[in-house]
């Protein structure tokens, strides 16, 4: 049983490059969510799904671009990244309001 | 929008002893509050969770307590052990499992002295 799954793991990029994260989940959860992990802030949330082609913004949506035309899938676009986007990105999926949320591994994003 | 505070953001007990963390949030529509474990170089794992209907649940060595009036959730640890050394972070939800997206506290590094 895979469960959700993030890649790249480690991913260092320039500044203005474009940048997508995966995240696949096998459960056919409804829910998918991204996270950002910065020292300090705790995990704040920058968009979540409740399903395919639903889409909604989180706390921190500003420069970050998501799409999810298959349940399984939710990869999050950095269009063109900047310096303050290092962080570290987890992907969480649930399967409904009377479960809890699963966390993927993580990706350690670095933007120089 | 919804803000969750975490106290201590360290706490250092000694092995066998009990830890406490404490969190309050400012969204009096919230009724789903889970506490979740952080490893090193891990994805953050439930450890237990509580909804607004309920004042206390119990696992084992794991609790938490919810006060809706005042707004404020704890977790209590008794009996600790070296693996519960991790960072611990208390969340806030409208909806049940979080699924319109959970608000965290910024965690606390809970240290267990041998």
């Amino acid at each position: 049983d895979a469960g959700i799954t993030q890649s790249p793991r480690y991913k260092i990029t320039e500044t203005g490059r474009q940048v997508t994260l995966m995240c696949h989940q096998t459960w056919s959860h409804s829910y998918m969510f991204w996270y950002r992990q910065d020292l300090g802030h705790g995990l704040r949330l920058i968009y979540y799904s409740a399903a395919a082609d639903i889409t909604d913004k989180g706390e921190v949506p500003d420069g970050y671009v998501v799409s999810r035309s298959k349940t399984e899938n939710f990869p999050l676009t950095l269009e063109s990244a900047t310096r303050s986007q290092t962080s570290v990105y987890f992907c969480a999926s649930n399967q409904g309001i009377a479960y809890e949320q699963y966390f993927g591994p993580g990706t350690r994003l670095t933007v120089t | 929008g919804e803000n969750v505070e975490q106290h201590p953001s360290t706490l250092s007990v000694q092995e066998g002893d009990s830890a406490v963390i404490k969190c309050t949030y400012s969204d009096s529509a919230s009724n789903y509050f889970p506490w979740y474990k952080q490893e090193l170089g891990k994805g953050p794992q439930l450890i237990i969770d509580i909804r607004s209907n309920v004042g206390e649940k119990k696992d084992q060595r794991i609790a938490v307590t919810l006060n809706k009036t005042a707004k404020h959730f704890s977790l209590h640890i008794t009996e600790t052990q070296p693996e519960d050394s991790a960072v611990y972070f208390c969340a806030a939800s409208r909806a049940g499992g979080g699924a319109d997206g959970l608000t965290f506290g910024k965690g606390t590094h809970l240290i267990i002295q041998p």
